[in-house]
């Protein structure tokens, strides 16, 4: 079975710009959560959305938004980019009614704010 | 605040055994796991543990133990694929599926 898929896998925008991610989650899976890992941390969290809705956000800033689709894949939006929004954007997905916190992660998209 | 501490270096051999321990400090407590994360991949699930007491799976071994907010991942007989970091993560939301994640601890096996 396929993992967790993520595109693009890099990106490199300038201060300002807008972004897309794209995550498409393991089949059967209905629950997409993102993080960011900035070089040398763990994994922080931003969003997590479960059959559509949203069902936790993180501390992070309203410039960051996400939606998930009813094909369960989801996309997370950062607009106004800064510096520090370079990062790895990590989906994860886990299925339903278990695995609470067993989270599939797929590969990342590298983000480079210049 | 949500933290965890954990060590950000552990040095060991092949074929050791090593402990790499994690304390915390959440408003809530719905679990403590842990992954696995080589450079460039993805951070993968290895153990977790709801309960006080240890879970083994393999070569890896968690412990937990909730009145002291202090769990650990005990690796044994290390090979050098081992060398990774490794994550401690707490879910620390009822239903809800985010975990707080630890600085990492750096592995490195030597031959």
């Amino acid at each position: 079975d396929a993992g967790v898929t993520q595109s693009p896998t890099h990106l490199i925008k300038t201060r300002g710009q807008h972004v897309t991610l794209r995550c498409s989650p393991i089949s059967g899976h209905k629950s997409v959560s993102w993080y960011q890992q900035v070089l040398g941390q763990g994994p922080q969290f931003i969003f997590q959305y479960y059959e559509k809705e949203e069902r936790g956000r993180g501390n992070f800033p309203d410039r960051f938004s996400a939606r998930q689709f009813p094909n369960y894949s989801s996309e997370l939006n950062v607009n106004a980019l800064l510096l520090g929004d370079s990062a790895l954007y990590l989906c994860a997905s886990s299925p339903p009614g278990q695995g609470y916190n067993e989270q599939f992660f797929g590969p990342g998209t590298r983000l480079t704010v210049l | 605040g949500q933290s965890l501490e954990q060590p950000s270096e552990v040095t060991a051999v092949e074929g050791a055994i090593v402990q790499i321990n994690c304390t915390y400090q959440t408003s809530g407590f719905y679990g403590l796991s842990w992954y696995q994360q080589h450079d460039g991949g993805a951070p993968t699930f290895l153990s977790y543990n709801a309960l006080d007491g240890l879970e083994e799976t393999g070569r890896f071994s968690s412990f937990l133990s909730r009145s002291d907010s202090y769990g650990y991942l005990l690796l044994q007989e290390l090979q050098m694929k081992d060398s990774a970091s490794y994550f401690c993560a707490v879910r620390d939301r009822k239903g809800r599926r985010a975990l707080t994640f630890g600085s990492g601890t750096r592995l490195q096996v030597q031959p």
